[in-house]
Parts: structure tokens; sequence; C-alpha cells
């Protein structure tokens, strides 16, 4: 199958730092990659929709300026949390769907802002 | 497409026998589904996938079975292993639409 690549795989941070994380599609074109985050035992909440090109597409609630988006090539996504605070501390998922529609998933980030 | 937060429900099974994990959907047009294993501390990994012209899809130990109906999927695991134990999520993929994920079942494989 398709493989997404998400790098770092676990980041720890001082509150008030940027932290960038990126998602790449190894395989295939991904012109929409998607992010998520994930508490503990939960699903997975999707924070936005990246697209290829043009802006990110958030989902209510979640900060643009607090989680910037950039997807400036077809095999490439990059999240940057802005000014991290403790409660920003979550695992991020990254997820592209290759042509068949078929969506797969990076390994995660595990953030730890202290 | 997302899903609200809740705890997450659990299924322990004997090392040997069969595994059945469901999933509700809402949409009556998702055309699309597909079912994800996530280990602790990993991204979800796919495991298989149906279209809703089918009822049934095999794959290795894995069986999918979908009814429109009802809107119910499920996934049928065989001789579950202890490399199985993880939490499967459902997912629902309307066309040109948001996906939609269950609230995940985590699966427990008694050795």
């Amino acid at each position: 199958g398709a493989v997404v690549s998400q790098h770092p795989s676990w980041v720890i941070c001082k509150s008030g730092t940027s932290v960038k994380i990126e998602c790449r599609s190894l395989d295939f074109q991904a012109t929409t990659m998607f992010w998520y985050r994930q508490f503990p035992k939960q699903s997975l909440m999707l924070m936005a929709t990246s697209n290829e090109g043009s802006k990110a597409t958030y989902e209510q609630g979640v900060e643009k300026d607090k989680f910037l988006i950039n997807h400036a090539s077809l095999t490439l996504s990059t999240l940057t949390v802005t000014s991290a605070h403790p409660e920003d501390s979550s695992f991020y998922i990254c997820s592209a769907r290759d042509h068949s529609e078929k969506l797969f998933f990076g390994s995660g980030t595990q953030l730890s802002v202290l | 497409g997302e899903s609200v937060g809740l705890h997450l429900p659990t299924l322990s099974v004997q090392e040997g026998d069969n595994s059945i994990i469901n999933c509700a959907y809402s949409n009556s047009a998702s055309d699309y589904f597909i079912w994800y294993k996530q280990e602790s501390g990993k991204g979800p990994q796919f495991i298989i996938d149906i279209r809703s012209n089918m009822d049934k899809r095999q794959g290795q130990r894995v069986t999918v079975l979908l009814n429109k109906t009802v809107k119910h999927l499920s996934l049928q695991i065989a001789a579950t292993q202890p490399g199985d134990s993880a939490v499967y999520f459902c997912a629902e993929v309307p066309t040109a639409k948001k996906v939609t994920f269950g609230t995940g079942t985590k699966l427990q494989v008694i050795p």
C-alpha cells in the first residue's frame, strides 16, 4: 500500500517555542492531506484539511494562527504548532488519500510541551 | 469529519478465537468504508476496505461485512493472535466529502 511518512515521531519542546511536523506521501501525489489530533484513548479529531497550493481548511474551534499548515508540494504538508503551550501536548497524525481514495496515515508525532 | 472523543469500548478475546468488531455509520450516502488498526503510540494502519456495491470482502484472516440497510459495518478477525491487540477504527468515506471515524474499539487478546 501507499506510504505516508511523518517526522518527527516525537518531540519535546519548551513552552513558547514553535514545532514543525512534516508529512510526506512517498509513492503517490496527494493534493489533499489531513491533520488530526488524538488524545489518549480517544478517536481521531480532524483539525484541518491541507490543500496543495491553497489555504488549509480548518475545523471549527481550531485556531489557524496557532496551527499553521503549509502544503507547498504534492508530496509534502507541514503543520507548525506556534508558541506551543502544555495544553498543546498531544499525538498529531497526518493522512493522505491516494488515487483510489484509500486514506493512509503517517506514524504520528507525540508532542510534549514542558 | 471529526469524531467526538469518548472512552473506548473494549473487546476481550481468547487467543485463537474469532473476533468481531462492530461499527455503526451515519451517512447513507457513504459509498466507501475502511477499517484501521492502531497500536499504542502509532498511526492507524489500513487493514481492509469495502465499497457500497459489496456486502462482504475478505482479506488475510480478516473479513469485512457491510449491511447498508441498517448502516452497520463489522470486522471479523479469524484465529485472533496477541499481535492483533490494538484499537480498531472504522471510517466512512462519502464521495468528495470528509472522512468520518468511528470511536474505536480496543481489542485485547488473552493468551
